[in-house]
């Protein structure tokens, strides 16, 4: 069974950067991509970008373009997402999930559904 | 982007009653491209539908989905205790979105 394992909780202050890691296993990582999916306490899923282990390729949503990066260390098959100058609009949970590359969409990328998740890590912005 | 609308936002049923969940975009989605999760309190989302209609695994068959276009459906034939939840459509095409929830509750 496809496991996500990510890092813990972590309580940050505004201005600073987080950097939430994603073990996967029970699978072959460079087969499947990685997606990011945060959410804000009470609110609804909101997703923020993927990458390839394969070719590193990445796709960020607008909205973190600029202060997001999705990195991925092929030889542990884990994966990271780093957000940089956190506001306290940034506390939520952040989730990674494993993307199916299941079609080759008109746009250039691979789409698919998510089929994995991870447990999920807290993210506290505060002064 | 794909702007998702789900109702109603939320459902007051019984176990055993019949569960329908609407989700419809402001542009057409292929229907390829059409997925729903469940998520409980505390839990990370769980996949039960892709491609509009074709259940993920281990999900129960009294889970389908269906719809074309704009309007696409879930629906729960039996409700079971543990189907308690809040449920969003997503589109996966190339800037995923999801929908804003129907949380289905016990009346």
């Amino acid at each position: 069974q496809v496991h996500l394992v990510q890092s813990g909780a972590e309580v940050k202050k505004p201005g600073a950067s987080v950097k939430v890691s994603c073990k996967a296993t029970d699978y072959t990582f460079n087969n499947y991509d990685i997606t990011w999916v945060r959410q804000a306490p009470g609110q609804g899923l909101e997703w923020m970008g993927w990458i390839s282990p394969y070719n590193g390729k990445t796709k960020y949503a607008q909205k973190f373009q600029g202060r997001v990066t999705m990195t991925t260390e092929t030889s542990t098959s884990t994966a990271y997402m780093e957000l940089r100058s956190l506001i306290s609009d940034d506390a939520a949970v952040y989730y990674c999930a494993r993307k199916q590359t299941y079609y080759y969409d008109s746009s250039g990328y691979y789409v698919g559904w998510f089929d994995a998740w991870g447990q999920g890590t807290l993210v506290t912005v505060s002064s | 982007e794909i702007v998702l609308t789900q109702s109603p936002g939320t459902l007051s049923l019984s176990p055993g009653e019949r569960a329908t969940l609407s989700c419809r975009a402001r542009q057409s989605v292929s229907s390829k491209y059409l997925a729903w999760y469940q998520q409980t309190p505390g839990q990370a989302p769980r996949l039960l539908i892709y491609g509009t209609s074709s259940r993920a695994t281990g999900i129960p068959d009294r889970f389908s989905g269906s719809g074309s276009g704009t309007d696409f459906t879930l629906t729960i034939s039996r409700v079971e205790p543990e189907d308690f939840a809040v449920y969003y459509c997503q589109q996966y095409g190339s800037s995923p979105t999801f929908g804003g929830g129907t949380k289905v509750e016990m009346k």
